[in-house]
């Protein structure tokens, strides 16, 4: 089993900040094979990136995906107030995720 | 565009089976080249993907969980199902279901997905 391990835990930011978030696979993987989610408390993840860099539907253009074999980044150009949340990175499991919160 | 919606008893007792259903409205179940899943989150914790179903019936099961999950769809009601049997207090979270596009062979392994998009999710707890 292919596990996905993400990093850091807690990402403490300003708004107008750029963050990184890492998803590391413990096996070498396809370099489409990752999805990232964001998700608000008490709501349902949405989903961001699929095949490691393509964005979603109606996904802004300051998130980015990159990363091939085992290392893989979510990026976030300029942080929004509404950026603020968990999230996931997703292989054939799931990340244990990465809180993006207000410094 | 599609949406989902999950339903069922929000309380289990331990031991019974925990039965959910997800209707799908705003396009056909059986539309596009789409897997259906079930995907449940402990509070305050993080996802575990439970299993999927194409709408041939065909099924692919977390190995964690597989002997104890039975999911089933019904194209003519455009709905697909969970039932998760023996249940535990472990087995107490929130339940998504969501339509989830795979890309490669399932069989072999050789695939990657994504899940889009997601139904609100249903908190089903088990306790007597």
């Amino acid at each position: 089993e292919i596990v996905l391990t993400q990093s850091p835990g807690t990402l403490s930011l300003s708004p107008g900040e750029r963050a990184t978030l890492s998803c590391r696979a413990s096996q070498s993987v396809s370099s489409s094979y990752l999805a990232w989610y964001q998700q608000k408390p008490g709501q349902a993840p949405r989903l961001l990136i699929y095949g490691a860099s393509s964005r979603a539907t109606g996904i802004p253009d300051r998130f980015s995906g990159s990363g091939s074999g085992t290392d893989f980044t979510l990026t976030i150009s300029r942080l929004e107030p509404e950026d603020f949340a968990v999230y996931y990175c997703q292989g054939l499991t799931f990340g244990g995720g990465t809180k993006v919160e207000i410094k | 565009q599609v949406q989902l919606q999950e339903s069922g008893p929000g309380l289990v007792k331990p031991s019974q089976t925990l039965s959910l259903t997800c209707t799908v409205s705003g396009g056909s179940i059986s539309s596009g080249s789409y897997y259906w899943s079930w995907i449940r989150q402990p509070a305050g914790k993080g996802l575990e993907w439970i299993g999927r179903i194409y709408t041939s019936g065909s099924t692919n099961y977390n190995p964690s969980l597989k002997s104890r999950v039975t999911i089933s769809v019904d194209t003519s009601k455009n709905q697909f199902s969970l039932k998760l049997s023996s249940v535990t207090a472990a087995d107490t979270a929130v339940y998504y279901c969501a339509r989830d596009r795979v890309v490669g062979d399932i069989l072999t392994g050789y695939y990657f997905n994504w899940f889009d998009p997601w139904g609100q999710g249903t908190l089903v707890t088990v306790s007597s």
